[in-house]
């Protein structure tokens, strides 16, 4: 069965601090991998998105990276926290294809 | 323009009843329709998945499609405590790589 690994669960980290976070999935082959972001209050925003090895499209500009080493390997990286990049951020993974998606369990970031 | 549109709520509903929630979306491109519940703290999980016009069953829940109105809604039967969560609408437009995108989400009230 397809599953999906995102850790850690929650994280406080001081502003100008480096992140990384990392997304596993199992499972499947070539997925399409989502990071989104959901702040207090507010809907899902997609920040990026891999349809494979190296391929990472943005959607929304920030100071925040990605990064897909592997297949099923997914990581968000930022050289230094904003207060701003506080949230509850979402891996997911879909098939190709127009596919529903499915999300890890989330890691909620505190920074401050 | 990737819009999708929900009642935020709370949408407060006696127990045993039908909760219907609604959706509408901007994006004529959209193909893949779906409803996630989020849970207070936890991700997203997905409840129903609809492609095309008409309603769609599965179990308490029914799903409905109205892709000339853009309209999207859920009904829940027999509505049980259990149900209180945030209901998220996701569309996929054509191609469907850049992932889902989500509306604000709902806040259903199930009252015992």
């Amino acid at each position: 069965s397809q599953t999906i690994h995102q850790w850690p669960a929650t994280l406080v980290q001081p502003v100008g601090s480096p992140l990384s976070l990392e997304c596993t999935v199992e499972g499947t082959s070539n997925p399409n991998l989502y990071w989104y972001r959901q702040a207090a209050g507010r809907g899902l925003q997609l920040l990026f998105y891999s349809v494979g090895i190296g391929q990472i499209s943005s959607e929304v500009p920030q100071n925040l990276s990605a990064s897909r080493p592997q297949d099923r390997q997914f990581i968000l990286s930022s050289k230094k926290l904003l207060l701003s990049d506080s949230g509850f951020y979402l891996c997911a993974f879909a098939g190709t294809g127009v596919t529903e998606a499915f999300f890890g369990q989330g890691t909620r970031l505190t920074v401050v | 323009q990737k819009e999708v549109e929900q009642n935020s709520g709370p949408l407060s509903v006696p127990e045993g009843a039908i909760a219907s929630l609604n959706c509408t979306y901007s994006d004529r491109g959209s193909q893949s329709f779906f409803w996630y519940r989020q849970y207070s703290g936890k991700s997203p999980e997905l409840i129903m998945s609809i492609y095309s016009n008409g309603d769609k069953e599965d179990g308490r829940f029914t799903a409905q499609l109205n892709k000339a109105s853009q309209y999207v809604s859920l009904l829940i039967r027999d509505s049980q405590p259990s149900d209180s969560a945030t209901y998220l609408c996701a569309v996929i437009r054509r191609g469907g790589a850049d992932g889902l995108t989500f509306g604000k989400g709902t806040h259903l009230i199930i009252q015992p």
